[in-house]
């Protein structure tokens, strides 16, 4: 079945720090790549998203290309602040299923 | 993009009780998303729910357990039935109202079991 695979964490950085999270997926056909992000004691937000393939999907200063012949979806940040400490969460859907499937999760932590 | 209230946004509940969180969306929608997120853990899908007709559940999880309704096209309730410490999690409702938009989640119903 479908399926996301993150790097696995904790990852922690000092402010200003470059950032690369790394996705990548196994599914049939073209799915829809997203990022979300929890801050601590809050639901999921949309990061940003790709829905096809060399999409590049930007928001707050951080980014993500479709990337087919990789199959990947890494989240980059040229450089980190302490506000973006959260668990960040790369997950893919399937035109018509609609439903997410998600990666595991890599908890973020930005020292000062 | 829609805007999801979800409540109660935390509970602490006795074993072998029940407890029925509530989705309201500000605009209709075909689909809703119920998910569950166990502590430390990523989110898993529990079940789809479409207005007027059952809802599809995921492997694992039963309607006994977790029985959805969804009366309209702007609400649906999950409840978790019987409860025992197992079933401590954050749980989320998520709708999307078209693949450009991406989906939406609710702020999340933190639950205690005892």
């Amino acid at each position: 079945g479908d399926s996301v695979t993150q790097m696995e964490g904790p990852v922690t950085l000092s402010e200003e720090a470059f950032l690369t999270i790394n996705c990548t997926y196994t599914a049939t056909g073209y799915p829809s790549l997203f990022w979300y992000v929890q801050y601590p004691g809050e639901g999921l937000q949309l990061l940003l998203k790709a829905t096809k393939a060399d999409d590049k999907g930007s928001n707050k200063g951080f980014e993500a290309t479709y990337r087919k012949e990789t199959t990947s979806f890494h989240l980059e940040k040229g450089s980190v602040q302490v506000s973006d400490s959260a668990v960040y969460f790369c997950a893919l859907s399937k035109q018509g299923a609609q439903k997410l499937v998600f990666g595991q999760g890599t908890r973020l932590t930005i020292n000062p | 993009s829609a805007v999801i209230s979800q409540k109660p946004s935390r509970d602490i509940c006795q074993r072998g009780t029940s407890l029925t969180i509530q989705c309201q969306v500000d605009s209709q929608v075909t689909m809703m998303f119920w998910y569950r997120q166990q502590p430390g853990q990523s989110l898993t899908l529990i079940a789809t729910a479409n207005q007027g007709s059952e809802a599809t559940y995921e492997s694992g999880f039963v309607i006994d357990k977790f029985p959805i309704s969804r009366p309209n096209l702007t609400f649906s309730t999950l409840t978790v039935s019987n409860m025992s410490p197992e079933d401590s999690s954050i749980y989320l409702c998520s709708v999307s109202l078209t693949e450009f938009y991406g989906y939406t989640f609710g702020s999340g119903t933190r639950l205690t079991v005892v």
